[in-house]
């Protein structure tokens, strides 16, 4: 069946430095890929997202690359802030409107 | 953004007994909604697909008849554990997505219902 996989489990980076968190998928027919921020005991809430017919997306300091031919998709953060210490979900969805999270990556951003 | 209500947000119910969990769309129309559950410090796992007039849709090995899945209306799913035991304890999360035609958008999360039994 479907496959998100997310890389590194955990990250930890220093105030101002960029962080780099990376994921693949296996189906594909997959076409939308959301990355979600989730903080301890909340719900995931999205904070960028990118469709297959684009190969890039930037918000501020968050952007998302996708590569369709290798299934990779990786969501960086610049200029990271102690507020941006989180878990962050990587999610894969196909037309039925699946979606099939990522392990999780557990970033922490140190002061 | 659109509204996802998810009710209770914990419960604490004794083994043997069934527990139902509410997700509500408030401010759009959902005919397909997804429950998830996740466990400490896990990812979200799948386990059906709400279909709003139609059985649900459910992941290798997650067992129907435990987890009973109800879409009455486009903005109502509910998920009730049966005879529940500890090991059920998790994080239940549904979601749910304004339909739009074919095409993909942001799924609103609930804000989650924390089950323990004991």
């Amino acid at each position: 069946g479907e496959n998100v996989e997310q890389h590194p489990s955990t990250l930890s980076v220093q105030e101002g430095d960029s962080a780099v968190i990376k994921c693949t998928y296996s189906d594909s027919a997959s076409n939308y890929f959301p990355w979600y921020k989730q903080e301890l005991g909340k719900r995931p809430q999205l904070i960028i997202d990118i469709r297959s017919n684009v190969g890039e997306k930037k918000d501020q300091r968050i952007a998302v690359t996708l590569n369709k031919t290798a299934k990779h998709f990786s969501l960086h953060i610049t200029e990271t802030q102690p507020e941006d210490s989180a878990v962050y979900f990587c999610a894969a969805s196909t037309g039925g409107f699946k979606t099939i999270f990522g392990a999780g990556t557990r970033l922490f951003v140190k002061a | 953004g659109a509204v996802v209500s998810q009710h209770p947000s914990w419960v604490i119910c004794k083994s043997g007994t069934s527990v139902k969990i509410e997700c509500r769309s408030l401010d759009f129309q959902a005919t397909t909604m997804f429950w998830y559950r996740q466990f400490p410090k896990q990812s979200l796992m799948l386990m059906a697909t709400s279909n709003e007039g139609s059985k649900a849709t459910y992941e290798q090995g997650v067992e129907k008849d435990k987890f009973l899945i109800n879409h009455a209306s486009l903005t109502l799913s509910t998920l009730t554990v049966t005879s529940a035991h500890p090991e059920d304890s998790s994080f239940y999360i549904c979601s749910a997505r304004p339909a739009t035609g074919t095409l993909n958008t942001e799924a609103f999360f609930g804000q989650g219902t924390r089950l323990t039994v004991v």
